[in-house]
């Protein structure tokens, strides 16, 4: 299993420009969700789906949209670039969160707005 | 709006010198604990959890943790921490978000250096 997988690693965009980023997992997990990591204040919580055709908000959903159209993959789409964005995003994905399932990150997109 | 504090932000540590991280917590229900850890460079992967029964529980590498229900705590201890232990270390809670969905809430993360 290649687990969770992010792509692209590195991005840099200039205000106002549109991108998708990528996320794939080849576990069958019905729950998977997006991240942002900025320094001091952890990671949090943008989109999340508890299955194919079902998304829901975060703490922090603003400029972001998402869907999931099939179980494996969930893209994050950025529609006009701020460079309020600029972080690390991280992809997870879990068979459920009923009890404790384990949460599977991606290795990150690091992403510049300028 | 649950939320999940860490105290300490950075902690700084000689080899084999004690460990212990604070996480606290703000939840009523019943919650699943977690401990993560990103090694530098790396992505984050799970050190430990907690969903019921004994509330001392062992992770990897040597970590465990105590569930304190009624201080809604769940700190982070090793007795011994060595140089490749520096790494950022998250608390995270599964709770129930407003829309009536669980997902998890994470701390604001714990820097640890070793020096050795």
């Amino acid at each position: 299993n290649a687990g969770v997988t992010q792509t692209p690693k590195f991005q840099v965009l200039k205000t106002g420009q549109s991108m998708t980023l990528q996320c794939a997992q080849d576990m069958n997990h019905e729950y998977m969700s997006w991240y942002r990591q900025d320094p001091g204040m952890g990671l949090r919580l943008i989109h999340y789906s508890v299955g194919a055709g079902i998304t829901d908000q975060g703490e922090v959903p603003n400029g972001y949209n998402v869907s999931r159209s099939t179980t494996e993959d969930f893209p994050l789409r950025l529609l006009s670039a701020a460079p309020s964005q600029t972080s690390v995003y991280f992809c997870a994905s879990s068979y459920s969160l009923v009890g404790t399932d384990t949460q599977y990150f991606g290795p990150g997109t690091r992403l510049t707005v300028l | 709006a649950q939320s999940v504090s860490q105290h300490n932000h950075h902690v700084i540590l000689s080899e084999a010198a004690s460990l212990e991280l604070g996480c606290n917590y703000s939840y009523g229900g019943t919650v699943n604990l977690f401990w993560y850890v990103q090694y530098p460079g790396q992505h984050l992967q799970l050190l430990l959890k907690y969903f019921s029964g004994d509330p001392l529980v062992k992770g990897i590498k040597g970590f465990e943790a105590e569930f304190i229900k009624s201080k809604f705590s769940f700190n982070l201890r090793k007795p011994s921490v060595q140089w490749s232990d520096t790494a950022e270390y998250f608390c995270a809670v599964n709770a129930l978000m407003d829309t009536g969905r669980r997902a998890l809430t994470f701390g604001s993360g714990t820097r640890l250096q070793v020096q050795p």
